[in-house]
């Protein structure tokens, strides 16, 4: 049971390229989401699932565009990177949108 | 959206001592209240959570209060060990934003 997986762990990005920041899990949860965690800021929702097909905006989405084809993955696209993203990223799911959500061990972006 | 304030930013006590943090919300609607720990490099994980309808909930050396009419609740750890040092987290949920609210962390520091 390697309940969620993110990868890559580090990416450093040049201004205006574009990448997927991968999150799967194993737990057959149906509530996905990813947050970016800054300094002094703690995590802020940037796009969450409530189940396969399903996403929604959470506080900081723009720049950012995700999609649930199943009910495991979740990944997150950044179109055209910008310094401002520079962030960890966090993926996280659980079973419903109040219970305990698992995190997984995030991915460190540089955008230069 | 949930105002959500996090008291102190910074606390450091000796090994043994009592720690306590605060963590203000300011939606009436929020029904789940839990606390999250984030160790170097790694996600949030859950230690404790409180829902509503229960004033306060202890798990061996943890314990979180909730005082609804005050929209307010705390974290504290009695007999703290080095183990403790960590950012902790509150996250109040609200199920008309169908969303945790992070606050913004604090950094529990115990010292030998």
């Amino acid at each position: 049971n390697a309940g969620v997986t993110q990868t890559p762990k580090f990416q450093v990005l040049k201004t205006g390229q574009s990448m997927t920041l991968q999150c799967a899990q194993d737990m057959n949860h149906e509530y996905m989401s990813w947050y970016r965690q800054d300094p002094g800021m703690g995590l802020r929702l940037i796009h969450y699932s409530v189940g396969a097909g399903i996403t929604d905006q959470g506080e900081v989405p723009n720049g950012y565009n995700v999609s649930r084809s199943t009910t495991e993955d979740f990944p997150l696209r950044l179109l055209s990177a910008a310094p401002s993203q520079t962030s960890v990223y966090f993926c996280a799911s659980s079973t419903f949108t109040d219970t305990e959500a698992f995190f997984g061990q995030g991915t460190r972006l540089t955008v230069v | 959206g949930e105002n959500v304030e996090q008291h102190p930013s910074t606390l450091s006590v000796q090994e043994g001592d009592s720690a306590v943090i605060k963590c203000t919300y300011s939606d009436s609607a929020s029904n789940y209240f839990p606390w999250y720990k984030q160790e170097l490099g790694k996600g949030p994980q859950l230690i404790i959570d409180i829902r509503s309808n229960v004033g306060e909930k202890k798990d061996q050396r943890i314990a979180v209060t909730l005082n609804k009419t005050a929209k307010h609740f705390s974290l504290h750890i009695t007999e703290t060990q080095p183990e403790d040092s960590a950012v902790y987290f509150c996250a109040p949920y609200t199920g008309g934003g169908n969303k945790l609210t992070f606050g913004t962390g604090t950094q529990l520091k115990v010292e030998l």
